[in-house]
């Protein structure tokens, strides 16, 4: 079964403090990225990467960065958390671009549910 | 700019059938797909069309017509296990996923 395993499910932090949220892969997926998700809105993307080192931006950046120096792994890192970042954060991954579906199946990490006080 | 409607609830009875309807308008069209995600889990895939018509797996279904820009997605028998969201994205000309809020089902006995 692939596995996309977040760190935390759950975390409190205050206004201003550093935030890492790190996800894992255990498929060699190619592409892994990094949702918002908040009650009556779709799933926003954050930052995606189709390859170690690279990364995209998604809709909403602002006030969010991302690492990827290991195939596996990609880190979400709010620099000064605020309390309009208060949410669910999913992470996911794919095998890779293309135009058949398999390649683009996404497999969810349970989530991160961050509170910002 | 682009959207995906689906309805935010709907109610249904164990044993019965129900259709989540999701209408889209996006830049391009590179395939429709269904997630269901139970509470306080991750989404997990359901099911993906491309091709307008009828796919089938199991107690669900799902359809698309691409001239209407609409799916829906049927489930059949329903188990009180079906009580979740379910998510409908559409994948835009640039290959990026659009999402719908989400509608969430509630099964009765």
């Amino acid at each position: 079964d692939v596995k996309v395993t977040q760190s935390s499910r759950y975390l409190v932090k205050r206004t201003g403090e550093k935030v890492f949220l790190e996800c894992v892969q255990d498929m060699d997926h190619e592409n892994m990225f990094w949702y918002r998700q908040d009650p009556g809105l779709g799933l926003r993307l954050i930052y995606f990467s189709y390859d170690v080192k690279m990364k995209e931006k998604g809709d909403i950046p602002e006030g969010y960065s991302v690492s990827r120096e290991k195939k596996e792994r990609f880190s979400l890192i709010l620099e000064s958390a605020s309390t309009n970042q208060t949410s669910m954060y999913l992470c996911a991954s794919s095998p890779g671009t293309g135009g058949f579906s398999g390649a683009n199946v996404l497999t969810f990490g349970a989530g991160s549910r961050l509170t910002v006080l | 700019g682009q959207n995906i409607d689906q309805p935010t609830e709907m109610t249904a009875t164990e044993g019965a059938i129900v259709q989540i309807n999701c209408t889209y308008q996006t830049s391009g069209f590179n395939g429709l797909f269904w997630y269901q995600q139970h509470a306080g889990e991750a989404p997990t895939f359901l099911s993906y069309n491309v091709l307008d018509g009828l796919e089938e797996k199991g107690r669900f279904s799902s359809f698309l017509s691409r001239s209407k820009g609409y799916s829906y997605l049927l489930l059949k028998e329903l188990q009180m296990k079906d009580s979740a969201s379910y998510l409908c994205a559409v994948m835009d000309s640039n290959y990026q996923l659009i999402w719908g809020a989400g509608t969430k089902l509630i099964i009765k006995p």
